[in-house]
């Protein structure tokens, strides 16, 4: 079973500063079979990310994903409001399809 | 167009069953990679399991002892079912869909389902 690790635990930035968030993977994942979801108070999570880099439908370009192997990343280049929030990665190759424990992205 | 509806009981007491229902009303659940996902309060995202397009089934490790997931293609229907459920299932109860049958991504979720596990 792969093990995700998600760092840091939150990050304190204003609106208009770039996120970098990064996922570390216990193995190398096959095919950057790996996904970033955003969670969306008061609704459900949505898909940000798949396949390492390709933004999923509706994705503002802010969001970009990259990384190969073990070691991933996602940036947000520039916050908004309405992304100050926790994100998650999700290993997706093989079962289980397993979650990191999350970064949040709050307000400085 | 994708639409994820789900029910089930949101009241359990430990040692019940937990069921689940999720349908796509825009379409068909046959043929696509079905997952169920939960979120503890307070907690991240947990993958329970998995319906294939295929139609093979995988659970997380640790609740593979108590979980099924299945399909119903008369009533075009997914379902979860958990037993004996303790304070520790309690959480929010996501079906999810890839975009492509067998993406096993979660590019839909149903609206979630809160299950509440109390004496």
């Amino acid at each position: 079973e792969i093990v995700l690790t998600q760092s840091p635990g939150t990050l304190s930035l204003s609106p208009g500063e770039r996120a970098i968030l990064s996922c570390r993977a216990s193995q190398s994942v096959g095919g950057n079979f790996l996904a970033w979801y955003q969670e969306i108070p008061g609704q459900a999570p949505r898909l940000l990310i798949y396949g390492a880099s390709q933004r999923a439908t509706g994705i503002p370009d802010r969001f970009s994903g990259s990384g190969s192997g073990t070691d991933f990343t996602l940036t947000i280049s520039r916050l908004e409001p309405e992304d100050f929030t926790v994100y998650y990665c999700q290993y997706y190759a093989t079962s289980p399809r397993t979650f990191g424990q999350g970064t949040k992205v709050e307000i400085k | 167009q994708v639409q994820l509806q789900q029910w089930g009981a949101g009241l359990l007491k430990p040692s019940e069953t937990l069921s689940l229902t999720c349908v796509d009303y825009g379409g068909s659940i046959r043929g696509y990679h079905w997952n169920w996902i939960r979120q503890s309060p307070g907690k991240g995202l947990e993958w329970i399991g998995e319906i294939t397009h295929s139609g093979g089934t995988n659970y997380n490790p640790s609740l593979k002892s108590r979980v099924t997931i299945s399909i119903d293609t008369s009533q075009n229907q997914l379902s979860l079912k958990m037993s004996s459920v303790t304070a520790a299932d309690t959480a929010i109860y996501y079906c999810t869909r890839g975009y492509e049958s067998d993406w096993p991504t979660s590019n839909y979720w149903g609206q979630g389902t809160l299950v509440t596990v109390s004496s």
